[in-house]
């Protein structure tokens, strides 16, 4: 049981440059979000799933966009890097009754630096 | 607007010795807190949840308090060791918020031998 799995760990790109950041898990959990953590800030939500075919903006989704095709999988695209997205970026998943409080289980995170 | 507050923003201490985090809110209406511990390059890992009607609940060495008249947790680390050095997250949501979380900018803890 692996749990949430991010893939690459580092990653350099120039302005303007486009990749994808993939995040699997395998624990068959219907809410999936992406994170992004910056120094001296709260984690910021940046896109969510509440499962396949169901995806949603969350507080920072500008210059990133996210499909959920599987369960398992849901990957976060930036279309045309900038600086400003420099960023450690988590990925994590849970069960989706929100209301008992199910714990986020997160992924070690992709180091993004945009030059 | 629902905010999370934690003090210190770090916090050194010797190895063996207690220490406590504070988590201040203004989320409202409350439904649970939880913190997190993250380790240098990992993501968050849960310690704990408080809900509405919990004051204290234990996990280990670490212990959480909730009052929610006042709007205020702690986490409270005893004996600490060598691997309680992390940061550590408080996140608060609101009733009815759908999967909005409120999260802190985290306590550094360092502990030194």
């Amino acid at each position: 049981n692996a749990g949430v799995t991010q893939t690459p760990k580092f990653q350099v790109l120039k302005t303007g440059q486009s990749m994808t950041l993939q995040c699997a898990q395998d624990m068959n959990h219907e809410y999936m979000s992406w994170y992004r953590q910056d120094p001296g800030m709260g984690l910021r939500l940046i896109h969510y799933s509440v499962g396949a075919g169901i995806t949603d903006q969350g507080e920072v989704p500008n210059g990133y966009n996210v499909s959920r095709s599987t369960t398992e999988d849901f990957p976060l695209r930036l279309l045309s890097a900038a600086p400003s997205q420099t960023s450690v970026y988590f990925c994590a998943s849970s069960y989706s009754d929100r209301s008992q409080g199910s714990p986020l289980h997160f992924g070690n995170g992709t180091r993004l630096t945009v030059t | 607007k629902n905010q999370v507050e934690q003090s210190p923003q770090s916090l050194i201490i010797l190895e063996g010795k207690n220490c406590t985090l504070q988590c201040n809110y203004t989320v409202s209406p409350f439904s649970n807190l939880r913190w997190y511990k993250q380790d240098t390059g990992r993501g968050p890992v849960s310690l704990t949840i408080m809900t509405f009607s919990e004051n204290t609940k234990s996990n280990g060495r670490y212990t959480a308090t909730l009052d929610a008249d006042t709007k205020q947790s702690s986490l409270h680390i005893t004996a600490s060791q060598l691997s309680d050095s992390a940061s550590y997250i408080c996140v608060v949501s609101a009733v009815n918020s759908g999967y909005a979380l409120n999260f802190g900018k985290g306590t550094s803890l360092l502990v030194t031998p």
